[in-house]
């Protein structure tokens, strides 16, 4: 059963936009985390937030987290080529805090 | 340099045949997980482990196994592959699991035909 859930599936934006990716997940959490991957590699920790956070910032990035709407966004600024990657959030199970669960992921691309 | 480390990172194999992927972090971390990737289906958790011999089931671990007999080692076991399990698989390792970040291996990608 999947945990997060990316919206959108895809995105395409121009080189210097910002680019927001949402995730929505079904039970409380005490984490969660989003991480990026270039095309079939493996995953990159970008930032986790705990439930009891509202925001947190890295360089360009900007996570928000809304427990009472059970969502969470990653703003990335000022888009770079470097960027163009699939983004997944990950949340572990308040009641189960060992199993980790991703969404099915964003895909970004950036045009020059 | 801090890696998780598997191979191998692409087999072919036919139906039936054991296989083991082995994985192996020096980061002295204690959570280890096996995960696949599939099209439109994003990252499944097969196996997660706490510590050495403390192994427990993720969402689809029907025909997998792993053993964790040391720390730095996690080995997933494919005692008898089918076609269903061609996929993408990564292994993870992080301090606790939950709260801390979550390093990756490159992958491996397994064609069962």
């Amino acid at each position: 059963s999947q945990q997060g859930e990316e919206d959108p599936q895809a995105l395409s934006i121009q080189e210097g936009e910002n680019a927001t990716m949402n995730c929505s997940y079904k039970t409380s959490i005490n984490n969660l985390q989003w991480y990026r991957q270039n095309s079939g590699r493996g995953l990159v920790h970008l930032i986790l937030i705990r439930s009891n956070e509202r925001e947190k910032h890295s360089g360009r990035l900007r996570v928000t987290l809304d427990t009472s709407k059970k969502s969470s966004s990653l703003l990335i600024t000022a888009s770079r080529a470097a960027d163009t990657a699939s983004y997944f959030c990950a949340t572990d199970r308040y009641s189960s805090a060992s199993k980790i669960i991703f969404g099915s992921g964003t895909r970004l691309s950036i045009r020059p | 340099e801090a890696q998780v480390t598997q191979n191998p990172r692409y087999l072919i194999t036919v139906t039936g045949k054991k296989l083991t992927v082995t994985c192996s972090q020096n980061m002295n971390h204690e959570y280890m997980s096996w995960y696949r990737q599939d099209p439109g289906l994003g990252l499944r958790q097969i196996y997660y482990s706490m510590n050495v011999e403390v192994t427990d089931k993720g969402d689809v671990p029907e025909g997998y196994k792993v053993s964790r007999k040391e720390k730095r080692n996690f080995p997933l076991i494919l005692e008898s592959p089918s076609p269903n399990q061609t996929s993408l698989y990564f292994c993870a390792s992080s301090f606790t699991g939950r709260d801390t970040e979550a390093f990756f291996g490159q992958g491996t990608r397994l064609t069962v035909v």
